[in-house]
């Protein structure tokens, strides 16, 4: 099993309309999440990071932790064409490494 | 300020031909990363290196060395490339919250 399961996708929502994309780690010890954003053919990019449970938002972005259901989600309100793009939860546990899930596809619809 | 810098770009290999692919980064940081990326699997580490001078194995190493030049670079190794090799490679580097990635490689081995 891998540590870190994305709902699989793809997501098409249209525009203005809040994509939801959920992510479930199996490693306990996991203290640090990440989403990234990776438009296509380019390099992952960090958009949120969340280190406690609860809410974080940033923008158009809220990302939840919930620890005890080892279970992390990002939710892009009033999404837009530019947001259409692969987004990749991470998780970090106290060494250095990141492990990351397989990406969900996301195409908002004009 | 070029942040996290790879090259080549694309490169095209025969089965058993060896190349080093190479990563260099601007940021003074400490800790430096080589993933590869196929479709559906998300990134997966190969190498990483907490520090100048040490390295350790990932999720992904056989078939793969590196090295850590300096506090720069930190190049990637195929010694006898297999199409199983085949992918998008990253490399990044971290300071204390982030990891920034690279524009990748795109290695295609026939």
């Amino acid at each position: 099993q891998k540590e870190v399961e994305q709902n699989s996708g793809p997501l098409s929502v249209p525009e203005g309309a809040i994509a939801s994309l959920n992510c479930t780690y199996s490693d306990r010890v996991s203290q640090s999440f990440f989403w990234y954003r990776q438009y296509s053919g380019k390099s992952p990019e960090l958009i949120m990071s969340i280190y406690s449970n609860g809410d974080k938002e940033d923008g158009r972005f809220t990302a939840q932790l919930n620890k005890a259901s080892q279970y992390v989600s990002l939710l892009i309100r009033d999404s837009q064409p530019s947001d259409s793009a692969t987004y990749l939860c991470a998780s970090r546990s106290n060494d250095y490494k990141l492990s990351f899930g397989a990406g969900t596809t996301v195409t908002v619809r004009a | 300020n070029a942040g996290v810098t790879q090259t080549p770009k694309f490169q095209v290999l025969k089965t058993g031909q060896s190349m080093t692919l190479q990563c260099a980064q601007d940021m003074n940081h400490n800790s430096m990363y080589w993933y590869r990326q196929d479709p559906g699997m998300g990134l997966r580490l190969i190498y990483y290196s907490a520090s100048e001078g040490t390295t350790d194995k990932g999720e992904v190493p056989n078939g793969y060395n590196v090295s850590r030049l300096n506090k720069r670079e930190f190049s990637l190794r195929l010694e006898s490339a297999a199409p199983s090799q085949t992918s998008v490679y990253f490399c990044a580097s971290r300071d204390l919250y982030e990891q920034y990635f690279g524009p990748g490689t795109r290695l295609t081995v026939t």
